[in-house]
Parts: structure tokens; C-alpha cells; sequence
């Protein structure tokens, strides 16, 4: 089965790091294009960042300089490296997979989503 | 950069009924259109990709047309479980990927 399962969150003082986990099962990971999506308490969705197959990687303006997204081939799990965080960074955090074979970008698998708090 | 507007932001329908929903892109976004549903404490699940075709497993009463920057997402008779929340997505600015507000379908 295809899935994606999230791990890490919390809560966080601003200022503070956190690190969110996405393991992958049925395929691989570095073979894909994988992104992170937030979405703020009674909001819509907010592209955060994306991570080429080639490994090449992009962010969002709001993020960028302060996140860092990344894999472990080995675990087949993504990663998304969240330092210096604010209170405007209080979100649940979805990892997905971009279909770009069938698509050309899609979200077409999600995680379940990882709450973040960023408050002191 | 590329904003996308959806309208109504809230529409009430009766089961069994229709519902349409609108999607409107800043520029063209040619036909790199996703409609996703995502109901509450769940993850977006993906319905619809270029503009018009269904993902797998999404039933026919759902369909999407448009292409450039006027898009829409219709539901024929409304089930149940498709009271969530809508969000259109435009993936033609890569790697910009920008989401719509959301228009939420409930129980008139």
C-alpha cells in the first residue's frame, strides 16, 4: 500500500527547532518529487517546500532560510528541518508526494499531518 | 505571483442535489488544475488533475472543466459524505504551487 506516515511536532517556543519525519512505504522516496503543505488553525493550504528527485530544493518565501527540507534514502523518509520558528509557523504540517509522471503535479499522496505549535 | 480566488466561499445544498463550485487563477494556468476535498481532521485527498480528470478511486459525480484561468468543480447529487471542505490548485508555476481558499460544501 502506498502510504506516508508523519512523525515529530509539537510544541516549540519561538525562536525554538523542530523536526518533522515522513516515512514512505510502497514506493521510494528519492525517486519522487516530495513537498511539505501547512495549514494554519481554521485555514486554508500553504505550499511550504519541495524536494526534486535530483535532490534540487525550493521553498516557500515565508519559510525560506529558516527550513530545510531533505531525505534519508536508507529510511526511505523525508524530512522537513523547521529552525527559528515564530508563531505565524503554527500549522499542521502535511508531507505529500507531487505525481509529475501521471499529473505533471499533483499532490496524489498525503501524510496525515503533524501539528506544530510555536508559542512560549 | 499567481493568486487563486474560489467562490462561494461557503454553498448550502440539500442531499441529493448539485453543487458547483468556482476556481479563478490570476493568469493562465493553462490546464495544471487540481481540485482537492479535505474534510475535517483529515489530510486534502486529491480529486481532480488537469482540470478534468478524476484520480483513481473518485466516483463519476464528480467532475471538473475550465482551462486558462476559469475552472469548476461539479458534484452531482451530493452524497453524505461529501460535505467537506474544496480547494482548487494551480501546479502550472513550478515550483510555486498555490492553493485557492476553499469553498465548503455543507448541509442546507
Amino acid at each position: 500500500e502506498v502510504q506516508l506516515v508523519e512523525s515529530g511536532g509539537g510544541l516549540v517556543q519561538p525562536g525554538g527547532s523542530l523536526r518533522l519525519s515522513c516515512a514512505a512505504s510502497g514506493f521510494t522516496v528519492s525517486s519522487n518529487y516530495m513537498t511539505w503543505v501547512r495549514q494554519a488553525p481554521g485555514k486554508g493550504l500553504e505550499w511550504v517546500s519541495l524536494i526534486y528527485s535530483g535532490g534540487r530544493t525550493y521553498y516557500a518565501d515565508s519559510v525560506k532560510g529558516r527550513f530545510t527540507i531533505s531525505r534519508d534514502i536508507s529510511k526511505n523518509t523525508l524530512y522537513l528541518q523547521m529552525n527559528s520558528l515564530r508563531p505565524e509557523d503554527t500549522a499542521v504540517y502535511f508531507c505529500a508526494r507531487v505525481d509529475y509522471s501521471r499529473t505533471s503535479g499533483a499532490f496524489d499522496v498525503w501524510g496525515q499531518g503533524r501539528m506544530v505549535t510555536v508559542s512560549s | 505571483e499567481i493568486a487563486m480566488t474560489q467562490s462561494p466561499a461557503t454553498l448550502s445544498v440539500s442531499p441529493g442535489e448539485r453543487a458547483t463550485l468556482s476556481c479563478r487563477a490570476s493568469q493562465s494556468v493553462s490546464s495544471n488544475l487540481a481540485w482537492y476535498q479535505q474534510k475535517p481532521g483529515q489530510a486534502p485527498r486529491l480529486l481532480i488533475y488537469y482540470a478534468s480528470t478524476r484520480a483513481t478511486g473518485i466516483p463519476a459525480r464528480f467532475s471538473g472543466s475550465g482551462s486558462g484561468t476559469e475552472f469548476t468543480l461539479t458534484i452531482t447529487s451530493l452524497q453524505s459524505e461529501d460535505f467537506a471542505v474544496y480547494y482548487c490548485q494551480q501546479y502550472n508555476y513550478w515550483p510555486s504551487f498555490t492553493f485557492g481558499p476553499g469553498t465548503k460544501v455543507d448541509i442546507k
